[in-house]
């Protein structure tokens, strides 16, 4: 069976600095994909960023990076100049077959000015 | 088009009623998914449609529950003899296809309070 844990409830950073999210997974496939998804306050749920376990490379979209250690079954994102409208809930999700989403219990992130 | 929407945002009802919930989807996306938040927890899967066809339904997804996806258009999630336990958000998403790399696109949800 598909898990994902998320063991940071709550953060807090500073506008401008950089904060790293926690996720660690479990699954028994070879190739899957992994997601962090982004709930502001409110809002509806967004995509940050995806990374396919086949490629070793570091997926990055403008602010936003994971590092992803497959053997280690860990993805963590990692948000530079951290801005006040990076303030949400964050998810990290995996699909194996593109049938479902499985969901971390989430990390709220607080960014203060 | 402008995103996945949901329909009604907010309902309250009470225990033993029956509700039912619509998702319209962005037009030429062919999956739709829907999954349940409660407070504080990342959403769970409960259903998804490829077109018209339901192909997977979650454990979670009760004899109480039915959703339907006539004409692989909008969808309707149906609960029925409501139960406190019910009280959730539901959370309905769409994709262009089946491949794992699409990015799913979430409504707003609809909160349900059960009294």
């Amino acid at each position: 069976a598909q898990t994902v844990t998320q063991s940071q409830p709550e953060m807090s950073v500073q506008e401008a600095e950089t904060v790293t999210l926690s996720c660690t997974y479990d699954t028994s496939e070879s190739n899957y994909y992994l997601f962090w998804y982004k709930q502001p306050p409110s809002r509806q749920m967004i995509l940050v960023i995806r990374q396919e376990a086949y490629k070793q490379q570091n997926a990055t979209e403008n602010r936003f990076s994971v590092n992803f250690q497959k053997a280690a079954k860990s993805f963590s994102l990692k948000i530079s100049d951290s801005q006040l409208g990076d303030t949400a809930m964050y998810f990290c999700a995996l699909t194996e077959y593109g049938n479902k989403l499985v969901f971390g219990a989430g990390t709220i992130l607080r960014v203060k000015s | 088009d402008t995103g996945v929407s949901q329909d009604p945002r907010h309902k309250i009802t009470k225990r033993g009623q029956n509700v039912t919930f619509r998702c319209d989807p962005i037009s030429e996306h062919n999956r739709l998914y829907w999954y349940r938040q409660t407070l504080g927890q990342g959403p769970e899967f409960l259903t998804y449609f490829q077109n018209e066809a339901q192909l997977e339904k979650s454990r979670l997804l009760s004899d109480r529950f039915s959703a339907e996806r006539p004409k692989g258009s909008f969808s309707t999630l149906e609960i029925q003899r409501t139960e406190q336990g019910d009280s959730a958000m539901y959370l309905c998403a769409s994709s262009l296809d089946w491949t794992p790399d699409q990015e799913q696109y979430f409504g707003p949800g609809t909160r349900l309070t059960v009294t």
